[in-house]
């Protein structure tokens, strides 16, 4: 079993759409979880972290963790196609700097 | 924000040949910087972990003598693949932590180097 299970999709939405993106972890070290997305050829780019259970938001971004269920999500509002892109969470340790990454939903917002 | 360069962004090379990716942090310091090879349509598989001023720290089936890291100063690391093959092909990325941010700060990744062996 991976450490860290995220649906490769892909995933195609209409413009506007509301998008739900979703990892679950094994490891209940996992304390911190970030969430990164990735277009074509380029590196990862943060879009959001949290340490904590419970949501966090950034303009159409909210991320949120369940840790009791070892469950988080990335949620994006009025989708627009500049959002087409690989999105990977990423979760970390509470001791160490090692990241472990999901495999990553390909994501396409249709205009 | 905080911001990590990568050079080169492409490189095209014969077999047998070595190369060398430079990783530079340009506004911080990074006592720690990561080294991820990302095979196409697959996540990031975490290479090495550069220390600044030591030995870096390699990921079980990563050989060592064949990706070399230095990690000279606070703002930059290099990756060298050394006698390179068509397998070793592949986008290579590298990422930084902000000295003095604590282990759970997020690293900040390069914009990646694809590596093409022929």
């Amino acid at each position: 079993q991976k450490e860290v299970e995220q649906d490769p999709g892909p995933l195609s939405v209409p413009e506007g759409a509301i998008v739900s993106l979703n990892c679950t972890y094994s490891n209940s070290a996992f304390q911190y979880f970030m969430w990164y997305r990735q277009y074509s050829r380029k590196g990862p780019e943060l879009l959001m972290y949290t340490y904590s259970s419970g949501n966090k938001e950034d303009g159409r971004f909210t991320a949120q963790v369940d840790k009791s269920s070892k469950y988080i999500s990335l949620f994006i509002r009025d989708s627009q196609p500049s959002d087409s892109a690989t999105y990977l969470c990423a979760i970390g340790e509470t001791s160490g700097s090692r990241l472990t990454f999901g495999e990553g939903t390909q994501l396409t917002v249709n205009p | 924000g905080a911001v990590v360069s990568q050079h080169p962004s492409r490189v095209i090379c014969k077999s047998g040949t070595s190369v060398k990716i430079e990783c530079r942090s340009l506004d911080f310091q990074a006592t720690t910087m990561f080294w991820y090879r990302q095979f196409p349509k697959q996540s990031l598989m975490l290479m090495a972990t550069s220390n600044e001023g030591s030995k870096a720290t390699y990921e079980q089936g990563v050989e060592k003598d064949k990706f070399l890291i230095n990690h000279a100063s606070l703002t930059l690391s290099t990756l060298t693949v050394t006698s390179a093959h068509p397998e070793d092909s592949s986008f290579y990325i590298c990422s930084a932590r902000e000295f003095g941010t604590g282990s759970n700060s997020p690293l900040h990744f390069g914009n990646g180097t694809r590596l093409t062996v022929t």
